[in-house]
């Protein structure tokens, strides 16, 4: 069964460091396109970083330059390492497999989520 | 950044009602538009991919279609375990966007 877990959200002062980690069970993390997404209280989702199982990453204008996502293949987890925190931060953070079906894979497409773990920027 | 709009934000309809949402693409996104149902506490799930492909173990009552920059998303008798958030989204090029959502709740 796949699994996802995230861990390592909290209260963080703006200005701030964290990093999350999304723990995968049931699938090789390295075989696959991992990605971050994030939904601020009561608001929308928003895409910000994927991992392809090639080694490229991408990320969403509003956290290049201060986020960078990372996998420890031997740990089988994913990470995501936040600097310069706002409080425009403060989300539910949520790690997602990418969509692969019989050898056809879907960029930006994501079939198994964890729970999410929130991230708060206060003061 | 491909902008992704979606109506209505929110809709109130009675059980076995049929119920639609259209969501709207700012360029051509071809069929490369997915559906997801996030339940209140819970992450989204997968529902429709390619516009109209319904993933494995949705149940059939939903249904999308379209291409291009115009999409619709139904559901054919709404029950009530489907009381949720509906979010379209493109996968056609990075970054990934998702519409605001639409609200569907029981009258």
């Amino acid at each position: 069964e796949v699994q996802l877990v995230e861990s390592g959200g909290g209260l963080i002062q703006p200005g701030g460091s964290l990093r999350l980690s999304c723990a995968a069970s049931g699938f090789s993390v390295s075989s696959s396109q991992m990605n971050w997404v994030r939904q601020a209280p009561g608001k929308g989702l928003e895409w910000i970083s994927v991992f392809y199982s090639g080694g490229d990453t991408h990320y969403a204008d509003s956290v290049k330059g201060r986020f960078t996502i990372s996998r420890d293949t031997s740990k089988n987890t994913l990470f995501l390492q936040m600097n310069s925190l706002s409080a425009d931060d403060t989300a539910v953070y949520y790690c997602a497999r990418g969509y692969c079906r019989s050898n056809s894979c879907y960029s930006g497409l994501f079939d198994s989520w964890g729970q999410g773990t929130l991230v708060t920027v206060s003061s | 950044d491909i902008q992704m709009t979606q109506s209505p934000p929110s809709l109130s309809a009675s059980v076995g009602d049929r119920v639609t949402i259209t969501c709207q693409a700012s360029q051509d996104i071809s069929n490369n538009l997915s559906w997801y149902q996030q339940k209140p506490g819970k992450a989204p799930k997968l529902l429709i991919f390619g516009a109209s492909n319904l993933e494995t173990g949705v149940p059939s009552r939903f249904s999308g279609s379209g291409s291009g920059t115009h999409f619709i998303f139904t559901i054919s008798s709404l029950q009530p375990e489907d009381i949720a958030t509906y979010f379209c989204q493109q996968y056609y090029s990075l970054p990934f966007t998702f519409g605001p959502g639409t609200k569907a709740d029981i009258k």
